[in-house]
């Protein structure tokens, strides 16, 4: 089982809807969880913490399940520049992040 | 402020060869990670440096070796390229050693021929 799991998409949906991406993790000691947004050929770049609580920022929901190890991210509204690929994070000791391979978001017109 | 910086942008390089490439971590940071992205996939982790010494080391061969200089600025060394190694090489620079942001340079697109 990899490590971090995601669906690699494509997703695509039209301007304004609401969409989840899911992304499952392998090692129940994972200590820290993110959300990084990448855009084609260019580096990724953090989107969201996640917390056991549940985060929100702006239209964007982070949520943990420690007990299913589970991690989402819904995008309420989506907007055309929502379109990337976002990928799901885990960290272990020292600060070392295992990515997923990405879920690739393409939101129309 | 300066953020991450890589170089060279591009790099073309044949098997057998060797290749270097650079990092210079945002001001204010001291440990610089390195990551490996082939097409299609997420970034893997190579290793990082934290004090001039490698701190931990992910899944690699010993052709990927690497140095971190005093003023925090590192340096990834590749010998023996293979084809496989044809990857988007991005560095990471954070601060201190328990978990911090990481923020990433644009990256260094490796092509082996």
């Amino acid at each position: 089982r990899k490590e971090v799991e995601q669906d690699p998409g494509p997703f695509n949906v039209p301007e304004g809807a609401t969409v989840a991406f899911n992304c499952t993790y392998s090692n129940s000691a994972s200590q820290s969880f993110f959300w990084y947004r990448q855009d084609c050929r260019k580096e990724p770049k953090l989107l969201m913490s996640v917390y056991s609580s549940g985060n929100e920022d702006g239209r964007f929901t982070a949520q943990l399940n420690r007990a299913s190890q589970y991690i989402s991210l819904l995008i309420r509204d989506s907007k055309l520049s929502d379109s990337a690929t976002y990928l799901c994070v885990v960290i272990g000791g020292y600060s070392t992040l295992t990515f997923g391979k990405g879920t690739m978001l393409l939101v129309s017109p | 402020d300066a953020g991450v910086t890589q170089s060279p942008t591009h790099l073309i390089k044949t098997r057998g060869q060797q290749v270097t490439l650079r990092c210079s971590p945002k001001s204010g940071h001291d440990t610089v990670s390195w990551y490996q992205q082939a097409l299609g996939q997420g970034p893997q982790f190579i290793f990082q440096y934290y004090e001039e010494e490698e701190r931990q080391r992910g899944n690699f061969p010993d052709r990927f070796s690497g140095h971190q200089f005093p003023n925090y600025s590192s340096e990834l060394n590749v010998n023996a390229l293979l084809l496989g190694d044809s990857a988007l090489y991005l560095c990471a620079s954070s601060r201190g050693t328990r978990h911090n942001e990481q923020f990433f340079g644009p990256g260094t697109r490796l092509t082996v021929l």
